[in-house]
């Protein structure tokens, strides 16, 4: 079975600080691993995946996450955060594409992005 | 293209009442799910369909739940009767291909309340 832990319910940061967001996960095989983000009263949006192919992984708005598979962790950051950062991010973990059944989602609890002026 | 629209948006309902949510899939796409969030339980998979077929509803959480898709372009979430225990944002998404690392595109949501 799969499962991803989002080891903060919470994060909070100073606007212009680095930000951190941890996942670590379990799976039998090599997975997908995705990051989502869902601003208040509004649907996910994907962030970035990763999918076997490069361990540092780059998507929108200057996040990146890097898949090490020997600590089974999939952390997100950013370098500098903003107040448009501000967010629940949900780090998400699918089988890989041979198994057939990739499309079964399993989500992280999530992690609330509180950012500070 | 407007991506994955559901109505209603926000909806408040007496228990036993039934509830119809809806939604309109990002055209071209052939996948579709249902996510229920919660505070308590997170964001859970409760069914989902390729071309229309109902691949998977192990997570509908009992029978008083049920979701058809009778056309590429429109799927209902129904409960009935409505129970308080019920009361949560339920998720519609759409992907191209079933197969693959499915980059899901997520609808605003339905926030259901049952008092």
């Amino acid at each position: 079975a799969q499962s991803v832990t989002q080891l903060d319910s919470h994060v909070s940061v100073s606007e212009g600080t680095p930000v951190l967001l941890r996942c670590n996960y379990s799976s039998s095989y090599s997975p997908s691993l995705f990051w989502y983000v869902q601003h208040p009263n509004k649907g996910l949006q994907l962030l970035l995946k990763y999918t076997s192919a490069a361990t540092l992984v780059k998507g929108i708005n200057g996040f990146e996450a890097e898949f090490k598979k020997s600590e089974t962790s999939f952390h997100l950051t950013k370098p500098s955060a903003h107040m448009s950062d501000a967010a629940e991010y949900f780090c998400v973990v699918s089988d890989p594409v041979w198994t057939g059944t990739a499309s079964k989602l399993t989500f992280g609890t999530g992690t609330r992005l509180q950012v500070t002026l | 293209d407007a991506g994955v629209i559901q109505s209603p948006r926000h909806e408040v309902t007496e228990m036993g009442q039934e509830v119809t949510l809806r939604c309109k899939p990002i055209s071209g796409h052939n996948s579709l799910f249902w996510y229920r969030q919660t505070m308590m339980r997170g964001l859970e998979l409760l069914i989902y369909f390729n071309n229309n077929v109902p691949i998977d509803d192990s997570g509908m959480p009992e029978d008083r739940f049920s979701a058809k898709m009778p056309n590429a372009s429109f799927s209902t979430l129904k409960i009935q009767p409505s129970e308080p225990r019920d009361s949560a944002v339920y998720f519609c998404a759409s992907s191209l291909g079933l197969r693959g690392a499915n980059v899901l595109t997520f609808g605003a949501g339905s926030r259901l309340t049952v008092l």
